[in-house]
């Protein structure tokens, strides 16, 4: 089965600064989508970014970009200028094509002004 | 225009009861799902139907039942109400397959605050 793995439970960020939260996977699939989605404490699930594993290119998002290494299994979330409406739970996620969606147990961001 | 759209978004309901969520997409997506979000605000999947018919079904109690009258529309019906069930239940909907930046990707509701006492 596969698994998603956020090792950081909390992360903090001073404002305007750049912050990296962490996310591991487990698949013995080749052919798959991975995402980020945010929580604010609204509890709306919002997207926030995604990344087909066949696209070597990693994506971007206005600030948001990932670090994507299919070999490592391996899907960071960069976050550039911090602002404080970043401030959210967020969670990785993992799809196998035509699948739920698997997730990781999130990372609360904090940012400081 | 909200593209999925669950109603009721609090629900506060004594043990016992039996109790409804509605759920609609406007946006044209032939794949719907319910996900549970638990006080440690771990997800999961609940049930997904593609098309009205039910293509996935995790161990859930059988007092959760959901139907799917149309493909736009996915309700979730809860028997005899337990403390445990307490959560946020969110409705999501996605449109595999297709070749856009959009496809494959799930988009969820806002999410439906149960609370049973």
């Amino acid at each position: 089965a596969q698994t998603v793995t956020q090792s950081q439970p909390e992360m903090s960020v001073q404002e305007a600064e750049t912050v990296t939260l962490s996310c591991t996977y487990d698949t013995s699939e080749s052919d798959y989508y991975l995402f980020w989605y945010k929580q604010p404490p609204s509890r709306q699930m919002i997207l926030v970014i995604r990344q087909e594993a066949y696209k070597q290119q990693n994506a971007t998002e206005n600030r948001f970009s990932v670090n994507f290494q299919k070999a490592a299994k391996s899907f960071s979330l960069k976050i550039s200028d911090s602002q404080l409406g970043d401030a959210a739970m967020y969670f990785c996620a993992y799809r196998k094509y035509g699948n739920k969606l698997v997730f990781g147990a999130g990372t609360i961001l904090r940012v400081k002004s | 225009d909200t593209a999925v759209s669950q109603t009721p978004k609090y629900l506060v309901t004594q043990m016992g009861n039996d109790k409804s969520i509605k759920c609609e997409q406007n946006l044209g997506h032939d794949t719907m799902y319910w996900y549970k979000q638990d006080s440690k605000k771990f997800l999961k999947i609940m049930f997904s139907y593609n098309n009205k018919e039910l293509i996935i079904n995790e161990t859930v109690p059988n007092r959760f039942s959901p139907k799917s009258p149309d493909k736009a529309h996915l309700n979730l019906h809860i028997n005899s109400l337990e403390l445990g069930d307490s959560a946020v239940y969110f409705c999501a909907s996605s449109q595999d397959g297709a070749a856009t930046p959009s496809g494959n990707t799930i988009y969820f509701g806002e999410g439906s605050w149960l609370t049973v006492v």
